[in-house]
């Protein structure tokens, strides 16, 4: 069963705290994307990357630390340096990236900061 | 960002009703797509247009792009309580695609 899974579903944290959100996908894409959304807004693009052991900042990266080690995972970690957390993070991937390419995507992690 | 705006806000109609949403941008495109995003729930791709077509179908979904105007449309007949969700579009550039605050759609049963 292909996709792209994500864990935890709810997350909460204290403050000061570092977490890690699991994004994983077995659709042998090469991009992955990590977004938050927040109530009520679209998504914004936290980082992305288009190749194993590569990634670039999205536009909101700040705070925020990602790698890729392998092609099938794409951990996001939330730093304690991120002054607003509590969102609804989406992970992503597609083929390759491109404008041309569909995005799937997981079902989402939600932060909660306590 | 090239980053797509949605009107309205927030539709609400009755079953069978047609939708219409509305989504205009401001830079150049390659191409634009829509997504659509049930309540608490990851994003699904939709339809993608590309630049040099004017009007694209799939089953109840039609999406129209005029270049020109910046601006695209999604028109879903026959409107069921299933299609209850936001929808995004997704103006795309290069290698990257922004995704729109999103049309929130009710549809009454």
């Amino acid at each position: 069963d292909g996709g792209i899974t994500q864990s935890p579903k709810y997350l909460f944290r204290k403050e000061g705290q570092n977490v890690t959100l699991s994004c994983e996908q077995n659709l042998n894409h090469d991009a992955m994307y990590w977004y938050r959304q927040d109530p009520g807004q679209g998504l914004r693009l936290i980082y992305y990357s288009q190749i194993v052991n590569d990634f670039q900042k999205g536009d909101i990266a700040e705070g925020y630390s990602v790698s890729r080690e392998k092609k099938e995972s794409f951990p996001l970690t939330v730093t304690s340096a991120q002054k607003n957390p509590t969102a609804f993070y989406l992970c992503a991937s597609s083929v390759r990236e491109s404008s041309y390419n569909e995005q799937f995507f997981g079902p989402g992690t939600r932060l909660t900061v306590l | 960002s090239q980053q797509g705006e949605e009107d309205p806000q927030a539709l609400s109609i009755q079953e069978g009703e047609n939708a219409t949403m509305n989504c205009s941008y401001k830079t150049s495109i390659n191409n634009l797509q829509w997504y659509r995003q049930n309540s608490g729930r990851g994003l699904v791709h939709l339809i993608l247009i590309r630049s040099n077509e004017r009007e694209k179908h799939s089953g109840r979904l039609r999406v129209t792009l005029d270049t020109s105007k910046k601006s695209s449309s999604l028109l879903i007949t026959a409107s069921r309580a299933a299609d209850t969700a936001s929808y995004f579009c997704a103006p795309g550039t290069g290698n990257q695609f922004y995704f729109g605050t999103g049309t929130s759609l009710t549809v009454i049963p």
